[in-house]
């Protein structure tokens, strides 16, 4: 493992269908984030993870998101009923210094 | 008031010239981080560089240097004989360690073109 890893790369979905995204941080890391870019922008803080508990989450994360992180190792970030205002770049990063990033799920909603 | 401003929407340089990136920020935090990545078309952020608040010297990794004025409260990229894989977006961003809550925060990005 040599880095941070996001299942699926991309995903296209009906609105008002559930999506649910997948975060394999680097093994040693601790923290885990999940960010969401726009076309055009930089990404913006979703929620953080330090082990198993979500220290803090913005305001950017609406009742239809919610992320786990069920043992501390790998992430989920499900968002039900899915509206085109969803459509981003979900990235997840992982650290215990340098913040580093995966790929990113790249979410069409149609 | 932005926490991390990139005044550069876009900025072209050729082949082999060395080219700086401006990034200033805002924290009222002793102790903060700033970090610069570089975002290929592709997707995927790529971490090139680092500077600690209390690091004094001038953090360098290979052809990329941050140029780091306290006082000024700027964190300038500079890269050196630019190539043409170094086209893509970059982001200056800043991880504050007092209240912050550790998260980082990133301004809206250059778009940089290396031309021949």
């Amino acid at each position: 493992d040599t880095g941070v890893s996001q299942n699926p790369r991309h995903k296209i979905t009906k609105r008002g269908q559930n999506v649910t995204f997948r975060c394999d941080p680097i093994s040693e890391h601790n923290r885990l984030y999940w960010y969401r870019q726009t076309l055009g922008q930089g990404p913006e803080f979703l929620t953080y993870f330090q082990n198993e508990a979500q220290l803090e989450k913005s305001r950017l994360l609406s009742d239809r998101f919610s992320a786990e992180r069920p043992k501390g190792s790998f992430s989920t970030l499900e968002i039900q009923r899915t509206e085109q205002g969803d459509s981003a770049m979900y990235l997840c990063a992982s650290t215990l210094g340098t913040v580093l990033f995966g790929s990113g799920t790249r979410l069409t909603v149609v | 008031a932005q926490k991390i401003t990139q005044t550069q929407p876009g900025m072209f340089v050729q082949e082999k010239e060395a080219v700086t990136l401006d990034c200033t920020y805002d924290t009222s935090d002793q102790s903060y981080g700033l970090f610069w990545y570089k975002q290929p078309s592709s997707g995927e952020m790529i971490f090139l560089i680092y500077q600690g608040s209390y690091d004094e010297q001038n953090a360098t990794e290979g052809r990329y240097s941050l140029n780091f004025q306290k006082a000024r409260k700027s964190a300038n990229l500079v890269i050196s004989a630019s190539q043409l894989g170094d086209s893509a977006m970059y982001f200056c961003a800043m991880r504050e360690y007092g209240g912050g809550g550790n998260k980082l925060t990133f301004g809206t990005g250059t778009q940089l073109k290396v031309e021949l």
